[in-house]
């Protein structure tokens, strides 16, 4: 079975700081992966996607992810972050033959000023 | 604007009762989803459907029943036999390739 694991459960970094959240897969073949952010309160908003092709994927608000196979991980980067991006970020997986994603546990990113 | 509309926005449910949250979505998207979302422990599957009047049980299905009459509406109903049902329900559908718009939650408590 797929699973998704994100090591940190909270990062504090600065604004104007870079921000990088780890996320490392589990699945048997070749993985569509995806980031999405989550105010507090609401929903979730799909930020970037990998499926194939480039292995370094950008994405919405400034946002860029790699996907390094021999690692297994596809991490979320952002050369400069800004205090709205202060939010819970998850990394899935999704089961192509079920149909179905999976979701790790979240990232809690906090912005200083 | 087209999206997914989720109510109430806050629920409560009385011990033994059961509650239905409903799920609206303008996107004539086939595939649906129900998640729940505890702190700590990301966003469980509890059903998907991907077909009107067809529908899949989840990881955490117990408890839980739906519905998918209509393309547009997929309804959850949290039954007396969910144990621990507090806690921020998110339904999503498919808007391409298993990459899902959310809508923005119920979070139900039991009083």
């Amino acid at each position: 079975a797929q699973s998704v694991t994100q090591p940190d459960i909270h990062i504090t970094v600065s604004e104007g700081a870079s921000l990088e959240l780890r996320c490392n897969y589990s699945y048997g073949a070749t993985p569509y992966l995806f980031w999405y952010v989550q105010s507090p309160g609401q929903g979730l908003q799909l930020l970037l996607k990998y499926f194939s092709g480039d292995t370094l994927v950008q994405g919405i608000k400034g946002f860029e992810a790699e996907f390094k196979r021999s690692q297994s991980s596809f991490n979320l980067r952002k050369p400069s972050v800004h205090w709205s991006d202060a939010a819970e970020y998850f990394c899935a997986v999704a089961n192509t033959n079920a149909g179905k994603s999976t979701f790790g546990d979240g990232t809690t990113l906090t912005v200083k000023p | 604007d087209g999206g997914i509309t989720q109510s109430p926005k806050y629920l409560f449910r009385k011990e033994g009762q059961n509650v239905t949250l409903s799920c609206e979505q303008n996107l004539n998207h086939d595939a649906m989803y129900w998640y729940r979302q505890d702190p700590g422990q990301g966003l469980r599957l509890i059903y998907y459907s991907q077909i009107v009047n067809d529908f899949q049980k989840g990881d955490i299905a117990e408890g839980y029943s739906v519905s998918r009459e209509k393309k547009e509406s997929f309804p959850l109903t949290v039954t007396s036999a969910q144990k621990n049902p507090t806690a921020f329900y998110l339904c999503a559908s498919e808007t391409e390739p298993y990459g899902y718009t959310f809508g923005s939650g119920t979070r139900l408590t039991v009083v």
